[in-house]
């Protein structure tokens, strides 16, 4: 069982918004935020948005993620069908000394 | 440009030994922390394991990699380590080398089986 939560899946139409929510708890999200990764299947996972909010050279503004209390949560607008993959969130956790990763959470675009 | 290359993997019995390298070029190894993150077939992401840039003797592991994997790194050579012994049929996955969040390689397949 992983020690951030995330849905197993979401899905909308192409062109419709997803929001993806990655539930922690104080000594990991509380205190570090999160990062997000796409994974497309059989490729390695890139990431998406780190800790700090920012995303790396070539990700697009579609892509953003907020924070409140415990939880992060990505945001996809404006979906295409490039966008079908798995999404994780991963941080430090303090109290576990370990990285810890979401369960994943894999998008379908209808 | 980054690059971060994995090698070492295999098929190897329950019980047996692997090492993985990581080779890496076009960022600051030598300050960076480095983990092996691992994905078993069909599941998840899992990290495994990280070694610190600064300080080299600050490393972590996952409750079951601790006793039978070693992280180490080369900053000479720019490259990490994952020794792993006492291999188990769950320790089966695709490895990947990291600079978490940023730099990821492509990942090599440890095949623990008879």
């Amino acid at each position: 069982q992983s020690v951030l939560t995330q849905p197993p899946s979401v899905s909308a139409a192409p062109g419709q918004k997803v929001s993806i929510s990655c539930s922690g708890s104080s000594s990991n999200i509380g205190r570090n935020s999160a990062s997000w990764y796409q994974q497309v299947p059989g490729t390695a996972p890139k990431l998406l948005i780190d800790e700090r909010y920012n995303r790396p050279s070539g990700i697009p503004d579609r892509f953003s993620g907020s924070k409140s209390g415990t939880s992060v949560t990505l945001v996809i607008t404006g979906l295409q069908t490039g966008d079908e993959a798995d999404y994780y969130c991963g941080t430090w956790d303090d109290s576990l000394s370990i990285y810890v990763f979401g369960s994943g959470t894999k998008v379908a675009v209808l | 440009e980054v690059r971060l290359v994995e090698s070492g993997g295999g098929l190897v019995q329950p019980g047996g030994s692997l090492r993985l390298s990581c080779a890496t070029s076009g960022f600051d190894f030598g300050q960076s922390e480095m983990s092996w993150v691992r994905q078993a077939p069909g599941e998840g992401l899992e990290w495994v394991s990280v070694s610190s840039g600064r300080n080299a003797g600050r490393t972590h592991y996952i409750d079951s990699a601790k006793g039978r994997f070693t992280i180490s790194r080369d900053n000479s050579k720019k490259t990490l380590y994952l020794q792993m012994n006492s291999l188990r049929d769950e320790d089966t996955a695709v490895y990947y080398c990291a600079r978490v969040p940023d730099h990821w390689g492509q990942g090599i397949l440890v095949t623990v089986a008879s």
